[in-house]
C-alpha cells in the first residue's frame, strides 16, 4: 500500500532554534518527493522537489534530504522564525496506471515557533 | 497577479443542498485538480483534469461532480449524495498532468460547512 508517514505529528521550538522533520514512505514506483508548507487556513506552498538522484536540496533556511534506499526524507529548518509556524507536508509522487503522476500526501507535521 | 483563486473562502450549506465551489487559474496550466483535506488526514484527490473538456475521477469522487469547459476554470459541485461534505477543499493546477515532474500550485482553499 502506498503510504507516507510523517513524524513528529507536532513540534514546538523556540525562535532561533533548528529542527528536523521526518518522512518515511512506501510509495512505489518512486518518482519524486516534495515538501510543502501550509499556513493555517491556506493552500500548501512548495518548498522543494527531489528526484531519485538528489540527496540534498536547499531553499533558503530549508534543507531537504532524501535517502531513496531507506525511503526516508527529512526537512531541516535552520534558525527558525515565527513565520515558520505552519504545517509541513511530505508528498511522494509515483507513476499512475496511465502514465500520469499520482501523489500520496502525508498528514503533516504541525510546527509552532514560540518567541 | 498570476495564480489560482478559489471562492468563496467560507461556505455554509444545509443538508440536502448542492453547492458549487469555484476555482480559476491564470497560469495557463493544462491540468487542474480538486483535493479534500480533513483533520488528521493527508490531502485526498477528488477529481482531476488534464485538458479542457476532459476529467477523471480521483480516489474519492463519489458525491462530487466537475466540469472543465474552459482552460482556466474547474468548478467542483458537492452534491447531496456526499455523506460527509464538511471539509477544507483545495484546488491546484500544474503545467500538464502527464509524467513530467510537475509542480502543483495550490489555491487558498474553500472551507465548506454543512449545517
Amino acid at each position: 500500500k502506498n503510504q507516507v508517514e510523517q513524524s513528529p505529528q507536532s513540534l514546538i521550538i523556540l525562535e532561533g532554534k533548528n529542527c528536523t522533520l521526518q518522512c518515511n514512505y512506501t510509495v512505489s514506483p518512486f518518482s519524486n518527493l516534495r515538501w510543502y508548507k501550509q499556513d493555517t487556513g491556506r493552500g500548501p506552498v512548495s518548498l522543494t522537489i527531489m528526484t531519485f538522484s538528489e540527496n540534498t536540496k536547499s531553499n533558503g533556511r530549508y534543507t531537504a534530504t532524501l535517502d531513496a534506499d531507506t525511503k526516508q526524507s527529512s526537512l531541516h529548518i535552520t534558525a527558525s522564525q515565527l513565520s515558520d509556524s505552519a504545517s509541513y507536508i511530505c508528498v511522494v509522487s509515483r507513476v499512475g496506471l496511465y502514465g500520469n503522476e499520482k501523489l500520496t500526501f502525508g498528514t503533516g507535521t504541525r510546527l509552532t515557533i514560540i518567541p | 497577479d498570476g495564480g489560482i483563486t478559489q471562492s468563496p473562502k467560507y461556505l455554509f450549506r444545509k443538508e440536502g443542498q448542492n453547492v458549487t465551489l469555484s476555482c480559476e487559474q491564470n497560469l495557463n496550466h493544462d491540468a487542474m485538480y480538486w483535493y479534500r483535506q480533513d483533520p488528521g488526514q493527508g490531502l485526498r484527490l477528488i477529481y482531476y483534469s488534464q485538458i479542457v473538456n476532459d476529467f477523471q475521477k480521483g480516489d474519492i469522487a463519489e458525491g462530487y461532480s466537475v466540469s472543465r469547459e474552459k482552460k482556466e476554470s474547474f468548478p467542483l459541485t458537492v452534491t447531496s449524495a456526499q455523506k460527509n461534505p464538511t471539509a477544507f477543499y483545495l484546488c491546484a493546477s500544474s503545467i500538464d498532468g502527464g509524467f513530467s515532474y510537475n509542480e502543483q500550485f495550490f489555491g487558498p482553499g474553500t472551507r465548506l460547512t454543512v449545517l
